[in-house]
């Protein structure tokens, strides 16, 4: 079956410190990953994506995601975390079920809580 | 101003009634998309449509019908066998293609009184 995976529901970093989300995925195929957030009940906004290529992905706002085809992973990553990063991350992956269309499979989220 | 426009922002619904919520993009998008939110559980497809006349099922369509008449419009309507209604809705939409991004529109928060 096609899933990704956060495995934590919270985050909790200072401002300043690096971040880490992580995301695990399964897929059938080769992966189209994605990361997107959303702030307080709000839409979700377009970070980044792998799709082929360099395993380091960067994106919006200082954020870079690495692709582990190993370990099936897709962690989002920040060097230095600002305040206004504390928002609901979701990773999500091409469901490859649906070839050719841009329907995706989301994880269940992750808050991330930036402290000053 | 281009974008995804969902109203309303809010919505209750009464126990029989059917309630449709707009969804509206000025992006000359091929695809959209109805997901629905609920907290813990990330987000869920309802209905998907590639191009205007035709949609498909996605995985939680059960108590959920929409219309694709105009390419800019994907309104969902919630009906009353959908029995469990309160969610937050996501429309979104993306141009044609696999590895296309998707544009979210605001969101609309469905409540049961």
């Amino acid at each position: 079956a096609q899933s990704v995976a956060q495995p934590e529901d919270q985050v909790n970093v200072a401002e300043g410190n690096p971040l880490t989300v992580k995301c695990t995925y399964s897929v059938s195929g080769n992966p189209y990953l994605f990361w997107y957030v959303q702030y307080p009940n709000r839409g979700l906004q377009f970070l980044l994506k792998y799709i082929t290529g360099d395993n380091l992905v960067k994106g919006s706002y200082g954020f870079e995601a690495e692709f582990n085809k190993s370990q099936t992973s897709f962690h989002l990553k920040k060097p230095s975390a600002l305040v206004s990063d504390s928002a609901l991350y979701f990773c999500a992956v091409r469901d490859n079920r649906w070839s050719n269309t841009g329907k995706l499979i989301f994880g269940q989220g992750t808050t991330l809580q930036v402290k000053p | 101003d281009g974008g995804i426009t969902q109203s309303p922002k809010y919505l209750f619904r009464k126990e029989g009634q059917n309630v449709t919520l707009s969804c509206e993009q000025n992006l000359n998008h091929d695809a959209m998309y109805w997901y629905r939110q609920d907290p813990g559980q990330g987000l869920r497809l309802i209905y998907y449509s590639q191009i205007v006349n035709d949609f498909q099922k996605g995985d939680i369509a059960e108590g959920y019908s929409v219309s694709r008449e105009k390419k800019e419009s994907f309104p969902l309507t919630v009906t009353s066998a959908q029995k469990n209604p309160t969610a937050f809705y996501l429309c979104a939409s993306s141009p044609e293609g696999a590895n296309e991004k998707l544009f979210f529109g605001s969101g609309t928060q469905l409540s049961v009184l």
